[in-house]
């Protein structure tokens, strides 16, 4: 069965420099959540859209900012990267009115 | 404020134990709640479970809720070393928007 796509896999950067990640959902699923998760944490929430319109918002820098395009795959666009911002980004798919969340492979992002 | 507190924090058994996990959780409107297994990369989705009293059961893997006492419990027989992991509980937090509250994590090492 087809599963969430996420890339790039790693991505190494300098401090203040820009990052784009993407997540491709599972084919017909309408949501789409991001989620970092840094060592030893759990995951935790940062956006999410549903039908290519932001639905929610948790913790996320203003640096950092998402979309959902109209094939609904969706990209996370992080700027001015910080130290801290090193860890874990997951993207996970729903379909409408469900709640279970298939997440992807993720991708590990280090800042140097 | 919605919260998933999660117990033992970690645990360590042999090949051939049965393991029990416990998930406790405070939410305002509660829909589910939900099991993955984290193994160093995306967590996989076990079960979600919305009634109480109905268990849930993959293989060796199985799963109660009790919304009266708000907790969940999931079981692990006869023990293996893949079953080795982080094992999250979450539920998705008060409002419509679907995005997931995730406990600590138990993380399970089974020795040979």
């Amino acid at each position: 069965a087809a599963g969430v796509i996420q890339s790039p896999r790693h991505l190494i950067k300098e401090k203040r420099e820009t990052a784009t990640l993407k997540c491709y959902p599972i084919p017909r699923h309408d949501t789409v959540y991001w989620y970092q998760q840094g060592p030893g944490q759990d995951p935790q929430f940062l956006i999410s859209f549903y039908e290519k319109m932001q639905s929610d918002k948790g913790s996320i820098p203003d640096r950092f900012s998402a979309q959902q395009f109209s094939d609904y795959h969706s990209e996370l666009n992080m700027s001015s990267l910080e130290l801290g911002d090193s860890a874990l980004y997951f993207c996970a798919s729903s379909e409408e009115n469900t709640d279970t969340q298939y997440f992807g492979p993720g991708t590990r992002l280090t800042v140097l | 404020e919605d919260k998933v507190v999660q117990s033992p924090l970690s645990l360590v058994v042999h090949e051939g134990d049965t393991v029990t996990l416990n998930c406790s959780y405070e939410v305002t409107n509660f829909r589910s709640l939900l099991w993955y297994k984290q193994e160093k990369k995306a967590p996989t989705f076990l079960f979600m479970l919305t009634s109480s009293g109905i268990e849930k059961k993959s293989g060796r893997l199985s799963s109660i809720l009790d919304k009266k006492e708000l907790f969940s419990i999931l079981n692990i027989t006869a023990t293996q070393t893949g079953d080795s992991a982080v094992y999250l509980c979450a539920v998705p937090c008060s409002g419509n928007t679907g995005k997931l509250i995730f406990g600590q994590g138990t993380t399970l090492q089974v020795k040979p």
